[in-house]
C-alpha cells in the first residue's frame, strides 16, 4: 500500500498567516493526489484534485503544489473558516490511502 | 444539488452485523460509482470499498475482503453495505461517497460525501 505522510500533525496559525501542509508519499503516485477539509462533525469536502486543480467553488486562496512525492497545499491567508482538519488522498493505485491529518488551529 | 443521505446511527454487539444505508440524489445515480470510507480516531480515514451501482461486482480493501456485501437498488438511488462479523475496533464514522471518476479500482476521485454513519460495536 502506498504510505502519505502529512506534516506538520498540528499546525497552530493566525488569521492572515500563509500556511503550508505537506504531504510525503511513499512512492510515485504521478499527481494522482486529492486534498479534503473536514470540520468537526461534518463530511470531509474537496478541496484539490490532481495535486493542484482547484474544486469549483473552493476559495483560490487554496492552492496545491507537487514535487516528485513531495505535495503541499497552501492557504495563502489564513480565514476563520478555515481552521480544520486536512488531509491528503492518493487515488493512484489500489487499495486508495490517506494521509493520517493536519489540524489547523488557532494561535 | 449532489446529496448522499444516510441511514441512522447503530450500537451492535461484537460478532452481529450493521446494514448501512446511502440514498442519492441530485444526480444520475447510475453514472456514478459508490465508494465507502470509515472514520476512527486512531485509523483516521480508511477505504473500504467501491461499486457501480450500474452493476459489476464491488471491490473491497483488503482487510474488509469476505467482511462487506455490497448491494444497489436503481429504483430507489439506494446502496446499501452491511459488515459482519463486527468487532470492537469497528466502531467508527462510516461514510458513502460518490465517485466523480473512476478509471480503476485505485484510479478513482471520490468528490461528494453522506454525512456519515455512527457505528458502535460495544458488549
Amino acid at each position: 500500500d502506498i504510505q502519505l505522510t502529512q506534516s506538520p500533525s498540528t499546525l497552530s496559525a493566525s488569521v492572515g498567516d500563509r500556511v503550508s501542509i505537506a504531504c510525503r508519499a511513499s512512492q510515485d503516485i504521478n499527481s494522482w493526489l486529492a486534498w479534503y477539509q473536514q470540520k468537526p462533525g461534518t463530511a470531509p469536502r474537496l478541496l484539490i484534485y490532481r495535486a493542484s486543480t482547484l474544486e469549483s467553488g473552493v476559495p483560490s486562496r487554496f492552492s496545491g503544489s507537487e514535487s516528485g512525492t513531495e505535495f503541499t497545499l497552501t492557504i495563502s491567508s489564513l480565514q476563520p473558516e478555515d481552521f480544520a482538519n486536512y488531509y491528503c488522498h492518493q487515488y493512484h493505485s489500489y487499495p486508495v490511502t490517506f494521509g493520517q491529518g493536519t489540524r489547523v488551529e488557532t494561535k | 444539488q449532489v446529496q448522499l443521505v444516510q441511514s441512522g446511527a447503530e450500537v451492535k454487539k461484537p460478532g452481529a452485523s450493521v446494514k448501512v444505508s446511502c440514498r442519492a440524489s441530485g444526480y444520475a445515480f447510475v453514472n456514478h460509482y459508490i465508494s465507502w470510507v470509515r472514520q476512527t480516531p486512531g485509523q483516521g480515514l480508511e477505504w473500504m470499498a467501491i461499486v457501480n451501482p450500474s452493476g459489476g461486482p464491488p471491490t473491497y480493501a483488503p482487510q474488509f475482503q469476505g467482511r462487506i456485501t455490497m448491494t444497489r437498488d436503481t429504483s430507489a438511488d439506494t446502496v446499501d453495505m452491511e459488515v459482519s462479523s463486527l468487532r470492537i475496533d469497528d466502531t467508527a464514522l462510516y461514510y458513502c461517497a460518490r465517485v466523480r471518476f473512476y478509471y480503476g479500482p485505485g484510479n478513482f476521485l471520490i468528490d461528494h460525501w453522506g454525512q456519515g454513519t455512527l457505528v458502535t460495536v460495544s458488549s
